[in-house]
């Protein structure tokens, strides 16, 4: 059954630390992975990963892939209190839909 | 250049009753998914609509169904509403067919509570 796990499911940082949200998935004809923050109601598209070991990176937002053990990890650094939010992985398992994680809600406190 | 339009926002409905939400994509394209999102499921694939025509069907029961137009705007019906029904009703709309890439935009979503 094509599945998505991510961890933890909530996390409370302070502002200024440095977050890594985890995101693994069952191999069946994977094809890509993607993350995408959700704020209020709209997910927000981050990164899409396809390639194995190359990282994704937008300003203080970073991910990786591992496709040899399966999971993928979206980094924050110097967290601010924008980054609130839900953060979702999604993947293709070659099935012409996405299937998600339940998601990880991430708090940062001031 | 507009962004997904799901309306309505909110909505309140009684168990038993039918309801009809609707999707209009961004100009221009011409796929529309919808997924339902829960506190304790995360997003479910409910269906995706491409030019008129439903391409793709998760695992939901037959109560969900939709619909799509020419001008790509996109409808989905649930009837005899249950309580575990209460959700995000999301959409996303794509210049393409298929699982959403890059180009993929969501709507704000319409939230549906059945009492």
């Amino acid at each position: 059954e094509d599945k998505v796990v991510q961890s933890p499911l909530s996390l409370v940082v302070h502002e200024g630390d440095t977050v890594t949200l985890n995101c693994s998935y069952e191999v069946t004809n994977f094809r890509s992975l993607l993350w995408y923050k959700q704020e209020k109601k709209a997910p927000t598209f981050l990164f899409m990963l396809t390639s194995s070991g190359i990282e994704k990176k937008s300003g203080r937002l970073s991910s990786i892939l591992d496709k040899k053990e399966l999971f993928s990890i979206l980094n924050i650094t110097a967290t601010q209190t924008g980054d609130s939010a839900i953060y979702l992985c999604a993947a293709d398992f070659g099935n012409e839909k996405l299937t998600f994680g339940t998601g990880t809600r991430l708090t940062i406190i001031p | 250049k507009a962004g997904v339009t799901q309306t309505p926002r909110y909505l309140i409905k009684t168990r038993g009753q039918q309801v009809t939400l609707s999707c209009s994509p961004i100009s221009g394209h011409r796929s529309v998914s919808w997924y339902q999102q829960t506190p304790g499921q995360g997003l479910q694939f409910l269906f995706e609509y491409f030019s008129e025509t439903q391409r793709n069907k998760g695992n939901f029961p037959g109560r969900f169904s939709g619909r799509q137009f020419s001008n790509s705007r996109s409808e989905m019906n649930v009837s005899t509403l249950e309580l575990g029904d209460s959700a995000l009703y999301l959409c996303a709309s794509s210049p393409s067919a298929g699982p959403l890439g890059t180009e993929a935009f969501f709507g704000q979503g319409t939230r549906l509570t059945v009492v």
